[in-house]
């Protein structure tokens, strides 16, 4: 069965950083380019980044401003993302998702982890 | 960045009503690199369409996709209880964006 169990959320201070990590499990996850994506409390959906299967191709929302870095380890079926210089518009649930092989839409999502930035 | 600007904020329907829901771009979306996702409360959102109107696997076909260009549509016919949630459209023709979603309530 197809999965992505997102973790590394939390509650974290004005100015941190914070690594959240997104475990796949049923599928070839190599084969995949993978997203986050994040939501605000009440908000709508933002993307803020992929990465290709190979890791060597990223792209990131240009609302980030190089704070945060995307990353990959196909070896352990796994997808990071380094938040850093964080700040309360960061606050949100973010998600990892799957582009699904000849599509380029997200054809699989986690549930979700939830990163709150507060003082 | 193409802005996708979705329309109506809130469709109010009964269960068995039809829904339309309209997603407009600034800019073309050519190679109708455009999807809808349904988002339930607490729960991550499911993709519905992609490349405009090809339903995902194990989407029911009361919902279809249309549109071309700057202009798309998702179009519920015969509500089901279920399907009460917000709908969000999708580019991935340059870069990634999303609209801003449509809440499809009950009346």
């Amino acid at each position: 069965q197809v999965h992505l169990v997102e973790s590394g959320g939390g509650l974290v201070k004005p100015g941190g950083s914070l690594r959240l990590s997104c475990v796949a499990s049923g599928f070839t996850f190599s084969d995949h380019y993978m997203n986050w994506i994040r939501q605000a409390p009440g908000k709508g959906l933002e993307w803020v980044s992929y990465i290709s299967g190979g890791g060597n191709a990223t792209l990131y929302a240009d609302s980030l401003r190089g704070r945060f870095a995307i990353s990959r380890d196909n070896a352990k079926n796994s997808l990071y993302l380094q938040m850093n210089s964080l700040s309360v518009e960061d606050t949100a649930v973010y998600y990892c998702a799957r582009r699904g092989l000849g599509m380029r839409a997200f054809d699989m999502w986690g549930q979700g982890t939830r990163v709150t930035v507060s003082s | 960045e193409i802005v996708l600007t979705q329309s109506p904020g809130t469709l109010s329907l009964s269960p068995g009503e039809s829904a339309t829901l309209s997603c407009r771009a600034s800019q073309s979306v050519s190679g109708n690199f455009l999807a809808w996702y349904q988002q339930k409360p607490g729960q991550a959102p499911r993709l519905l369409i992609y490349a405009a109107f090809r339903r995902a696997t194990g989407i029911p076909d009361r919902f279809s996709g249309s549109g071309s260009g700057t202009d798309f549509s998702l179009t519920i016919s015969r509500l089901e209880p279920e399907d009460f949630a917000v709908y969000y459209c999708q580019q991935y023709r340059t870069s990634v964006t999303f609209g801003g979603g449509t809440q499809v309530e009950i009346k």
